[in-house]
């Protein structure tokens, strides 16, 4: 699997747009870029997944860019409980390939 | 949906005690996960269960650890004998076959071995 590479930690103003890079030069045509969350004492949460194109769904926006060698996850307007460690994951999609491999991702804090 | 359900959320035991952890996936979804949560080695996956069968075991700790799915609806994780290195928080996910990187995971069930 690509490696990912991500900042140990963030801070953001609430109701600001919280940016969160993420790095995967050796990321391979059929890999997916996915994104999750985990907030304190809580279990990780899927937040989205793309492949080359932007995404966007109720909760963020996904942003590759064109050599796909690296992503943002966007949260247009974030608040207090945006607060967790954010994990971007590459791995192909579905089939065989089950095992999600979480790093240390960015602890994302969201101040007042 | 409720999500996946997981019990007890909290276990306290002593050393040498079974332990056994409980998990209801989402209705529906037919690929099943436990995962194990500590600060030295962050998240590591357990065991891979698709329509009830065990798939990948290699996660699994020692021959202490033993997982079962005997319906779509139940698994369990169960540890015996307990050690206090077991402690750590255990997380069961679950997703539908084909789109196995899209897992929702339960809340969890913090042991703690004294």
């Amino acid at each position: 699997d690509a490696k990912t590479t991500q900042p140990p930690s963030m801070d953001c103003a609430e109701g600001r747009a919280a940016n969160l890079p993420c790095n995967h030069s050796t990321i391979s045509g059929n890999e997916y870029v996915y994104w999750y969350r985990q907030i304190h004492s809580q279990g990780p949460q899927y937040i989205i997944h793309g492949l080359k194109n932007n995404e966007t769904n109720e909760m963020a926006s996904l942003i590759i860019t064109e050599d796909r060698k690296s992503s943002t996850l966007i949260l247009p307007h974030a608040t207090l409980r945006d607060t967790a460690v954010y994990y971007c994951i590459v791995r192909d999609s579905g089939g065989s390939n089950y095992k999600l491999t979480f790093g240390k991702g960015t602890l994302l804090t969201v101040n007042p | 949906d409720a999500g996946v359900i997981q019990s007890p959320r909290h276990e306290v035991t002593e050393m040498g005690q079974e332990v056994t952890l409980r998990c209801k996936p989402i209705s529906g979804h037919n690929s099943l996960f436990w995962y194990r949560q500590t600060m030295m080695r962050g998240l590591e996956l357990l065991i891979y269960f698709n329509n009830n069968v065990p798939i990948d075991d290699s996660g699994m700790p020692e021959d202490r650890f033993s997982a079962k799915m005997p319906n779509a609806s139940f698994s369990t994780l169960k540890i015996q004998p307990s050690e206090p290195r077991d402690s750590a928080v255990y997380f069961c996910a679950s997703s539908f076959a084909g789109t196995e990187n899209i897992q929702y995971f339960g809340a969890g069930t913090r042991l703690s071995v004294l």
